[in-house]
């Protein structure tokens, strides 16, 4: 069965450190993002791509970065960790821009 | 600016009966998608219903259906029959179809439904 995979699903990190999170899908979905989830904020888009090479900000893109150079990964990356991101990431993938979304499981990510 | 508002932050009901979910929505645009997402403690973000703007019937799936009010801007979810597994946060979120941000999901800040035994 297709899915959407985040690894590592909890990280504990220090202030500064540059961090990678993961996203895989086996949908061969072109569209894929980032989001993540605060308390009292919901769910927030930080990058997006609607293809191989392509890469968009998204609403909270600071200190936040993404590559897509296949198809089936989009890479986060926190260039220099701060406090203010510690939060739930969630990665998904979509068909089309009138599809539903797949949720990947999330990744907690705690900076200290 | 696009926006999603959901304005009940808790809600309960009872096992066995029908509840509503508020969820308002803000868009200058003709063409877009509304959604409803589910996401129960374990954390993970379950697609339940969508409805497109120039949809004319209320889509159903399930127990869950989608009141759509497009000249209110309203997107209310309802479940019938609650049952306690329906005990969750749920999202509502909108799309454009057009644009360079088509497809992008917009979240409202969620309402916490919990179901009573």
């Amino acid at each position: 069965d297709a899915e959407i995979t985040q690894s590592p699903r909890h990280k504990i990190t220090e202030t500064g450190r540059q961090v990678t999170l993961a996203c895989h899908q086996t949908w061969n979905h072109n569209n894929m993002f980032w989001y993540r989830q605060d308390l009292g904020h919901g769910l927030r888009l930080i990058h997006y791509s609607y293809g191989v090479q392509d890469t968009n900000k998204g609403e909270v893109s600071d200190g936040y970065s993404v590559s897509r150079s296949n198809t089936e990964d989009l890479p986060l990356t926190l260039e220099s960790a701060a406090s203010s991101q510690t939060s739930v990431y969630f990665c998904a993938s979509s068909e089309d821009y009138s599809a539903e979304q797949y949720f990947g499981p999330g990744t907690r990510l705690t900076v200290t | 600016a696009q926006k999603i508002t959901q304005t009940q932050p808790g809600m309960f009901v009872q096992e066995k009966e029908a509840v509503t979910l508020d969820c308002t929505y803000d868009t200058s645009d003709q063409s877009y998608g509304l959604f409803w997402y589910k996401q129960p403690s374990s954390g993970e973000m379950i697609f339940l219903i969508y409805q497109g703007s120039y949809d004319e019937q209320n889509a159903t799936e399930g127990r869950y259906s989608l009141n759509f009010q497009k000249a209110r801007k309203s997107a209310n979810l309802v479940i019938s029959a609650s049952q306690l597994g329906d005990s969750a946060m749920y999202f509502c979120a909108m799309s454009l179809n057009y644009g360079g941000s088509q497809g992008n999901l917009i979240f409202g800040k969620g309402t916490k439904l919990s179901v009573k035994p």
